[in-house]
């Protein structure tokens, strides 16, 4: 079975430009979760989507959205990027994502952004 | 805010040692623990998932679990170079499908 896949894996912004990943889960999975990882913050999360519903959102600012498709592929969006903004975005899915639950995340191997 | 707390290290043994790796939560209510294994310019890996107290073993990985200390921990047997990296303990909110993060503990293990 295909792994989670994301694109693209690289990407040149500048200051005040928006940008849009892709992340595509696990065949079968319905829930996929964001994250945004920087040295100094370690893995911080950014929001959740199931069934085409934003489920859970982390304390990051509305500049930061993302939608999921019927299909269960999803994307995110960052407008007006800012040079914190740069970081290794990670996308994770899983079966169907329950609170507590046992079902494990599992990571694509990320979009590495930067912002000049 | 739900907290999890990691030493960063960095955490050097030498080859063939066993590597202890402590993660402590702040949330009493939490169910589901993992541990995720990062190499540097790499996405996380599963490496283990526990759920019930006690000690869980796959192969060389030990993971342990004291719900009422809120501690779980990773022992890593007969350390390998490869086993260097970045580890990341991970647990499943109960308030939605959201899991919270450490910082990560890297490790380095010398030939």
């Amino acid at each position: 079975k295909a792994g989670v896949t994301q694109t693209p894996r690289y990407l040149i912004k500048t200051r005040g430009q928006q940008v849009t990943l892709s992340c595509s889960p696990i065949s079968g999975h319905r829930s996929v979760s964001w994250y945004q990882q920087t040295p100094g913050q370690g893995l911080q999360f950014l929001f959740e989507y199931f069934s085409e519903t934003q489920r859970n959102k982390g304390n990051f600012p509305g500049r930061f959205s993302g939608r999921q498709f019927s299909n269960s592929r999803s994307e995110m969006n960052v407008s007006t990027l800012e040079l914190g903004d740069s970081a290794l975005y990670l996308c994770a899915s899983s079966l169907e994502g329950t609170s507590g639950g046992q079902e494990t995340q599992y990571f694509g191997p990320g979009t590495r952004l930067l912002v000049l | 805010q739900k907290e999890v707390e990691q030493n960063s290290g960095p955490l050097s043994v030498p080859e063939g040692a066993i590597a202890s790796l402590n993660c402590t939560y702040s949330d009493r209510v939490s169910q589901s623990f993992f541990w995720y294994r990062q190499y540097s310019g790499k996405s996380p890996e599963l490496i283990m998932s526990i759920y019930s107290n006690g000690d869980k073993e796959d192969g060389r990985f030990t993971a342990q679990l004291n719900k009422a200390s809120q501690y779980v921990s990773l022992l890593i047997r007969d350390s390998q170079p490869s086993d260097s990296a970045t580890y990341l303990c991970a647990v499943n909110s109960n308030t939605g499908n959201q899991f919270y993060f450490g910082t990560g503990t890297s490790l380095t293990v010398i030939p």
